[in-house]
């Protein structure tokens, strides 16, 4: 079965600092991992899709890279604004349909 | 937007009452799915459509049922509300390949009292 894990659970930093935020997944056999920002109350949004194949994706300051055979992903975000706080969640889709499986979110706090 | 609508947006009900919540999508997608979020649990997969008619259980799928008459709408049916599915309820939908972004309703807050 497989197991999403991110850690650490909350993170706070200073405005301006550069992150990264970690996920790591048990089975290596994933058509994709996708990363996605949840603020209070709202549903959530899709931040970035990195498929199997690809080692990572950049949008805007934020990038994301994938290491499939250590079971990795990490979220890098540059400059930091406070805007950018928000729980981020990771999600790997497996092998057998289009099912995902979440880890529990790391919620980020960007102080001014 | 992804052209997802939930209804209701948010719900208090008693134990023992049945409970309908509506997923609506304009985007024509052939797969919808039901998640739940939970403090601790994450979002976990209650059940999911790959077409009219064509349903299939998630990971928490027991004291749940659903129906999809037409691609549009997805319904998610508590038979009996359990003060255990207390949650936040959201609907998703993705185009059908694997490769493809899968987008998020707004949720619906269910509260069982």
């Amino acid at each position: 079965k497989q197991e999403v894990t991110q850690i650490p659970a909350a993170l706070s930093v200073p405005e301006g600092e550069n992150l990264v935020l970690n996920c790591s997944f048990t089975d290596s056999a994933i058509y994709n991992l996708q990363w996605f920002r949840q603020d209070p109350g709202k549903g959530l949004t899709s931040l970035l899709l990195i498929q199997s194949s690809q080692r990572e994706q950049t949008s805007g300051r934020l990038n994301a890279s994938l290491d499939k055979s250590s079971g990795r992903s990490t979220l890098y975000i540059a400059a930091s604004q406070p805007g950018d706080s928000a729980t981020y969640l990771c999600a790997v889709r497996a092998g057998g349909g289009n099912k995902l499986t979440f880890g529990t979110g790391t919620q980020l706090k960007v102080e001014l | 937007d992804a052209g997802i609508t939930q209804s209701p947006r948010h719900k208090v009900t008693e134990t023992g009452t049945p409970v309908t919540l509506r997923c609506h999508q304009t985007e024509n997608h052939r797969y919808m799915y039901w998640y739940r979020q939970d403090p601790g649990h994450g979002l976990r997969l209650i059940h999911y459509s790959y077409g009219v008619k064509d349903t299939d259980k998630g990971e928490v799928s027991d004291g749940y049922s659903v129906s999809r008459s037409k691609t549009e709408d997805f319904l998610l049916t508590l038979e009996s509300a359990t003060s255990s599915q207390t949650s936040v309820y959201f609907c998703a939908i993705t185009p059908g390949t694997t490769g493809n972004t899968i987008y998020f309703g707004e949720g619906s807050w269910l509260t069982v009292v």
